[in-house]
């Protein structure tokens, strides 16, 4: 699986969207963009994935870019519930001995404050 | 539905005792994945099942094993614990519908095992 760099950590106002970047410069072809968070102690929550379009659903939408070497996540109004660390993960769909293999980074921390 | 189930939810062991944590998938999905997440770091891949078989193995001693049973649960147990083996154990279920592509794993709330 392709390596992603993220920030440490991020800060967001109540209301206000959230932009996480991910980077993810040697992704190939075949690979997925996964995001999932985490809240204190829970087990992660998946988000969103994408492969090549834009996607959006009830909770986030991920952008990437042209040559998929990076995207971002948009909570677009974010509350202090989405207070979290959020983990961007490049998964291959090719199976072999690495399927079923997410490898999580050390992740966002997103605060959202009042 | 309920989701990915698993029990306990937590767990104290002296070092050198054995362990033995289970996952309930969500109903329809045959394949599961444990993940072990220390303090402070990302979930690490232990095994993935898919039929009763193991289909991937991460980095992890031969102390660590596991099983799936026909109605796709499963079990991680852990020999002759450690104290690094202190952590939150997570297992993932996916569909697996199709095998060898990729597919969503949805996460349950974990086991939280201490060592001392």
């Amino acid at each position: 699986d392709a390596k992603t760099t993220q920030p440490t950590s991020m800060d967001c106002a109540e209301g206000r969207a959230a932009n996480l970047p991910c980077n993810h410069s040697t992704i190939s072809g075949n690979e997925y963009v996964y995001w999932y968070r985490q809240i204190h102690s829970q087990g992660p929550q998946y988000i969103i994935h994408g492969l090549k379009n834009n996607e959006t659903n009830e909770m986030a939408s991920l952008i990437i870019t042209e040559d998929r070497k990076s995207s971002t996540l948009i909570l677009p109004h974010a509350t202090l519930r989405d207070t979290a660390v959020y983990y961007c993960i490049a998964s291959s769909n090719a199976g072999g001995t690495s399927y079923g293999k997410l490898t999580f980074g050390q992740g966002t921390i997103l605060t959202v404050h009042p | 539905d309920a989701g990915v189930t698993q029990s306990p939810t937590h767990l104290i062991k002296t070092r050198g005792q054995q362990v033995t944590l289970r996952c309930s998938p969500i109903s329809g999905h045959k394949s599961v994945s444990w993940y072990q997440q220390v303090l402070g770091q990302g979930p690490q891949f232990i095994f993935q099942y898919y039929e009763k078989e193991e289909r991937g193995r991460g980095n992890f001693p031969d102390r660590f094993s596991a099983r799936q049973f026909p109605n796709y649960s499963s079990e991680l147990n852990v020999n002759a614990l450690l104290l690094g083996d202190s952590a939150l154990y997570l297992c993932a279920s996916s569909s697996g519908l199709v095998w060898k592509v990729q597919e969503t794993q949805y996460f349950g709330p974990g086991t939280r095992l201490l060592v001392l």
